[in-house]
């Protein structure tokens, strides 16, 4: 299946700080690409749908100017948490839409680990 | 609303021992039904893509089949290696977003 791989892995900052996680898709272009979060024990929650080239499209409930989102090309896609606090600690995931044979799919990241301290 | 119900929450088996895990669903204008497989700490990998009922796919001990209604996902002589976190999620026609159920947790005892 297809690849997409996500940077860093894991992170710890401090309260105020900015962080930014970076998503990529590395054998096929995306032009739309997804951003979840999850916390533990519960399933992925969509924060946003990245389109290339174009604002990003945010879910009811998530603050856009808190989450900057980018997809600068259609390989990569950027989260960016800014001033983040501990309650933005989370698991985040992002994911590529794309096709395996004649299945359309996403593809997910390993995702990133956000601590918050 | 849309929405995406799996049962059990988890379910544990015996090496060998086949099971099915359920996902129910109330998405309108349903376009696909999407299986995935989580491990601890890690991103979902995709399983199985079904759009229609009566659709079946299979991959290795795993089969995917859906109805009107709900999908299935049948597990045959598991190993300890399938223990994992199943997700099933569903697409409206129309919008690529998925609508993920809250997954149902697998433990294969050898």
């Amino acid at each position: 299946g297809a690849v997409v791989s996500q940077h860093p892995s894991r992170v710890i900052c401090k309260s105020g700080t900015s962080v930014k996680i970076e998503c990529r898709s590395l054998d096929f272009q995306a032009t739309t690409m997804f951003w979840y979060r999850q916390f533990p024990k519960q399933s992925l929650m969509l924060m946003a749908t990245s389109n290339e080239g174009s604002k990003a499209t945010y879910e009811q409930g998530v603050e856009k100017d808190k989450f900057l989102i980018n997809h600068a090309s259609l390989t990569l896609s950027t989260l960016t948490v800014t001033s983040a606090h501990p309650e933005d600690s989370s698991f985040y995931i992002c994911s590529a839409a794309g096709t395996s044979g004649r299945q359309e799919t996403q593809y997910f990241g390993p995702g990133t680990r956000l601590l918050v301290l | 609303e849309d929405q995406v119900t799996q049962s059990p929450e988890a379910l544990r088996l015996q090496e060998g021992e086949s099971s099915s895990l359920n996902c129910s669903y109330t998405v309108s204008g349903l376009r696909g039904l999407f299986w995935y497989r989580q491990d601890p700490g890690k991103g979902p990998e995709f399983l199985f893509t079904l759009y229609s009922a009566g659709e079946e796919k299979e991959k290795e001990r795993l089969k995917a089949t859906l109805t009107k209604k709900e999908s299935f996902l049948h597990i045959t002589a598991p190993k300890p290696e399938d223990s994992a976190t199943y997700l099933c999620a569903g697409t409206q026609g129309g919008s690529e977003k998925l609508v993920f159920g809250k997954g149902t947790k697998l433990t294969v005892n050898p």
